[in-house]
C-alpha cells in the first residue's frame, strides 16, 4: 500500500545552524506534498507545500525540494531559532485520496 | 476568520462504552476530513466527508463511523471503545475534496478509554 517514510526521527541542532528532513513516498499518484509543525498540545500546522509540478519553494527560511523521479521531498530550515523545535511531519497526497503521513520529525534546536 | 474548531478537547471513557467528537471546519470550507495520532502509529486517515458525503475512508473497523451536516460540520463517532481506541482524533477542513489541496487542522480531542 502506500506508505511515507521520514527521516531522522529526532534531529538536534545548535540555534543558527541548519535542519534537513527527508522523506520518500510510495504512490507515483501522489501530487501534493505539505509540511506540517506540531507544537506541544496543539494540532498540525501547515507551514508549506509543493506540488509535483514544482521543483522548489521558499518561504524565508523554510525551503521544500522535490525529486519526483527518485520519490523524494526534503524540507530545510535555515538560521533555526527555538521556537522551531517541535516535531515536523511530511505528507503526501493525491486527487483521490488524502494524505499519507510520514511518522514525524522531532526537532531541537539547542541555545 | 475562525480555524478548525474542535469539541471537547478532552474526553475519559470507559472501555464498551461510545463517543461522539464534533468538528466545526473553517468557514466556507465544505471538507472535513477525520485523522487519529498515535506515538506508535502516527497521523493514520480515518475518512473525508463533502458535501454530506463519504467520500474516502481508512482502514479503520466499522466502529469509527462519521457524518456531515449540511453546515459541514462534521461529527465522528467510536461505538464499544476499546484500550487501543485511546488516541488524539485530529479534524482538518478544506476548501475541496481529495489530497491535492491544503488542509487545516484543529487543536484535537484528545480520548482516554479506561
Amino acid at each position: 500500500g502506500e506508505n511515507v517514510e521520514q527521516h531522522p526521527s529526532t534531529l538536534s541542532v545548535q540555534e543558527g545552524d541548519s535542519a534537513v528532513i527527508k522523506c520518500t513516498y510510495s504512490d507515483s499518484a501522489s501530487n501534493y506534498f505539505p509540511w506540517y509543525k506540531q507544537e506541544l498540545g496543539k494540532g498540525p500546522q501547515l507551514i508549506i507545500d509543493i506540488r509535483s509540478n514544482v521543483g522548489e519553494k521558499k518561504d524565508q527560511r523554510i525551503a521544500v525540494t522535490l525529486n519526483k523521479t527518485a520519490k523524494h521531498f526534503s524540507l530545510h530550515i535555515t538560521e533555526t531559532q527555538p521556537e522551531d523545535s517541535a516535531v515536523y511531519f511530511c505528507a503526501a497526497g493525491s486527487g483521490t485520496y488524502k494524505y499519507i503521513f510520514g511518522t514525524g520529525t522531532r526537532l531541537k534546536v539547542l541555545a | 476568520k475562525a480555524g478548525v474548531t474542535q469539541t471537547p478537547r478532552y474526553l475519559i471513557k470507559t472501555r464498551g462504552q461510545q463517543v461522539t467528537l464534533s468538528c466545526s471546519p473553517i468557514s466556507g470550507h465544505r471538507s472535513v476530513s477525520w485523522y487519529q495520532q498515535t506515538p506508535g502509529q502516527g497521523l493514520q486517515f480515518l475518512f473525508e466527508y463533502f458535501s454530506e458525503t463519504q467520500r474516502n475512508k481508512g482502514n479503520f473497523p466499522g466502529r469509527f463511523s462519521g457524518r456531515q451536516f449540511s453546515n459541514s460540520r462534521s461529527e465522528m463517532n467510536v461505538s464499544t471503545l476499546e484500550l487501543g481506541d485511546s488516541a488524539l482524533y485530529l479534524c482538518a477542513s478544506s476548501s475541496r475534496q481529495g489530497g491535492n489541496t491544503e488542509a487545516f487542522f484543529g487543536q484535537g480531542t484528545r480520548l482516554t478509554v479506561v
